[in-house]
């Protein structure tokens, strides 16, 4: 079964408009990690946010906020005023377990931004 | 620079080779993952060390092998290379009271 779910393969937008990337996540555990990686056309990993299963405070940084849910097993990622540079691809994943089980992604959104 | 060297960035070989890639952690990090990343599977786990044991294995073919040595670093070995093994892959690390992943810039290996 599919543990990280990425249901939006592609997405565009016009530059300032906001955009939701979905994730939902499939575990049994009760303690583990969610994050959030960005890869540009570049092709590195860049990380963004990290989350542990225990704290469900929503978190904002910049033009970024994150909206982890456990009852509906979801952790969303809102870019608010897109521009250009946010064109990337965007993955989800977890980490079940004890802190440093590898990571399980989900399949990744294409965000592309015009201006 | 994450702090995680992975050496070489580009790799074009032929099938039916052998290829070693090499990663160097990030200092005092004890754990080194490998992932592979194909346009198709999407990013796989392959397999997980710990301070020179194997923790953990993803889904490693039996033609690849890894170790990670004394001082830390590791190397994905592949072998009887084939067309579809043609990847980006990727090296992370971490420390033992986990502040999580970083990841390393990758090796782009091509098989002709």
């Amino acid at each position: 079964a599919q543990k990280v779910t990425q249901a939006q393969t592609e997405i565009s937008v016009v530059e300032k408009e906001d955009v939701t990337l979905d994730c939902v996540y499939e575990t049994r555990d009760t303690t583990y990690y969610l994050f959030w990686y960005k890869q540009p056309p570049s092709g590195e990993l860049v990380f963004l946010i990290r989350r542990n299963s225990f704290d469900e405070q929503n978190e904002i940084s910049g033009r970024y906020s994150w909206n982890f849910q456990k009852s509906t097993s979801s952790f969303n990622f809102t870019i608010t005023a897109s521009q250009v540079v946010d064109s990337a691809v965007y993955f989800c994943a977890l980490s079940e377990g004890q802190a440093g089980t590898a990571l399980i992604f989900g399949k990744g959104t294409t965000l592309s931004v015009s201006s | 620079d994450s702090g995680v060297t992975q050496t070489p960035k580009h790799l074009i070989t032929a099938t039916g080779q052998r290829v070693t890639l090499r990663c160097s952690p990030r200092s005092g990090d004890l754990s080194v993952y490998w992932y592979q990343q194909s346009l198709d599977q999407g990013l796989q786990f392959l397999i997980q060390y710990y301070n020179g044991e194997e923790r953990a294995k993803g889904n490693i073919l039996e033609r690849f092998s890894a170790q990670q040595f004394p001082d830390l670093h590791s190397e994905l070995n592949l072998s009887s290379l084939e067309l579809g093994d043609s990847a980006l892959y990727f090296c992370a690390s971490s420390v033992v009271d986990f502040d999580g992943y970083t990841f390393g810039s990758g090796t782009r290996l091509t098989v002709v």
